[in-house]
């Protein structure tokens, strides 16, 4: 049962333009939510997260938005960079310091020149 | 680079064979997280061992065993190997317990022919 789900499996966008990339999950158990890169032949990466008594978290260019009710967070990246090209994780844990991430299946955004 | 090396990168082996990942953690790490992802799934917690305990299972088959060593680096272990256990097999490491502030190696793809 895929409790965290992106159901967009690619995204492309213009290199400059906003990039937004969502994730909806089921359990509302979920407290802390994150987002990851990763590059063919790497591992994922830490990119940003969120809080669940938090609905919005910004770190530079990617700012995480999460509504609760909706059960539904998304990553945007403002403005999209080729380098930004890679796939990107959503995750959920029941707490900050669990030692389980629940993660998607991944989008794989592709910023065109 | 995370800290976080897997061994070896690639693997190719028969059905009903048995093969051992290895994984070493960031230096200072007590931690290891053992992950696998399927083709178009996404990452699925298999185990964690905290300073050569282990401190939680997952979705980790019978078939499938790890350990971690006095060194902290840590080995999965796959046996009888089936087709559907091709996959790439992520090693994560961090300070303590919490999954949230781990760093992930490359992955040993494993493909079963």
């Amino acid at each position: 049962d895929q409790q965290v789900k992106q159901n967009s499996p690619s995204l492309s966008v213009q290199e400059g333009r906003i990039s937004i990339l969502n994730c909806d999950y089921t359990n509302s158990m979920f407290d802390y939510f994150l987002w990851y890169k990763k590059y063919p032949a790497e591992g994922p990466t830490f990119l940003i997260s969120i809080s669940s008594i938090k609905d919005k978290n910004e770190d530079g260019r990617f700012t995480v938005f999460l509504n609760k009710s909706a059960k539904h967070l998304s990553l945007h990246i403002v403005p999209s960079q080729p380098g930004d090209s890679a796939v990107y994780f959503c995750a959920a844990s029941l707490q900050t310091g669990a030692n389980n991430l629940f993660f998607g299946t991944g989008t794989r955004l592709t910023v065109i020149p | 680079d995370s800290g976080v090396t897997q061994t070896p990168k690639h693997l190719i082996t028969a059905t009903g064979q048995r093969v051992t990942l290895r994984c070493s953690p960031r230096s200072g790490d007590l931690s290891v997280y053992w992950y696998q992802q399927s083709l178009d799934q996404g990452l699925q917690f298999l185990i964690q061992y905290y300073n050569g305990e282990e401190r939680a299972k997952g979705n980790i088959l019978e078939r499938f065993s790890a350990q971690q060593f006095p060194d902290l680096h840590s080995e999965l272990n796959l046996s009888s190997l089936e087709l559907g256990d091709s996959a790439l097999y992520f090693c994560a490491s961090s300070p303590q317990g919490a999954i949230t502030e781990a760093f992930f190696g490359q992955g040993t793809r494993l493909t079963v022919v």
